[in-house]
């Protein structure tokens, strides 16, 4: 049973444009949603996380939109760089246990 | 600065053999955490640890066994690989404060199991 699901599994946008990418959920206990950035080789390293009781969580230029209602988020990458091609992990937090479910990722490539 | 080390970042091992993986975190977080990665299914959950000396299993605990002697010191035991335990593994810690609890990851060792 996959808890975290992320949408779509690849996603290629051109330099300048704003990448979308879509998370959702089925454990209403979740409560904490952290985003995770990771390069060819490399550990998953942390990007922005959002709490449960805010719908919008804004970092430079990376915004999450948080509906608790429909148990979904999305990730909004503005002003795509070729830098920025990698692979995004939506993950999700019960505090009362601590435990992080990732999903399997969306892979993103700004072509430039 | 705050860091989570794994070693050895790499290794071959042996069907039927023992391997130990050992990760080293200076954040001074209690919870840490053991993942694997393969391709097409995220990070999955092994082992992970909120206190030393104790150690709970994850979504995927069979064939692991986990070790916490320290705050700072967590370790992962595979007693027999197998090839199926061929992967990337990812150590992890975390704070147990609310709002902070996404965890810090080191870079990984890859384990080839022939």
């Amino acid at each position: 049973q996959q808890q975290v699901r992320q949408s779509p599994q690849s996603l290629t946008v051109w330099e300048g444009e704003t990448a979308i990418l879509n998370c959702s959920y089925e454990n209403s206990a979740f409560d904490y949603f952290p985003w995770y950035q990771q390069f060819p080789g490399e550990g998953p390293a942390l990007l922005i996380a959002i709490r449960s009781v805010s719908d919008k969580k804004e970092d430079g230029g990376f915004t999450i939109f948080f509906n608790k209602r429909e148990k979904n988020l999305s990730l909004h990458i503005k002003d795509s760089q070729p830098g920025d091609s990698a692979t995004y992990f939506c993950a999700a937090i019960d505090s009362g246990y601590n435990k992080l479910t990732f999903g399997k990722g969306t892979v993103l490539l700004v072509s430039p | 600065e705050a860091a989570v080390t794994q070693s050895p970042r790499s290794k071959v091992a042996v069907t039927g053999g023992k391997v130990t993986l050992s990760c080293h975190q200076t954040n001074n977080h209690d919870y840490m955490y053991w993942y694997r990665q393969d391709t097409g299914h995220g990070l999955r959950l092994i082992h992970y640890s909120y206190v030393a000396d104790s150690t709970e299993k994850g979504d995927i605990p069979d064939g692991y066994k986990a070790s916490r002697p320290s705050q700072e010191n967590f370790s992962l035991i595979l007693e027999l690989a197998s090839l199926s335990q061929t992967a990337v593994y990812f150590c992890a810690s975390s704070d147990a404060r609310e709002g902070n609890q996404a965890p810090l990851f080191g870079e990984g060792t890859r384990l080839s199991v022939l």
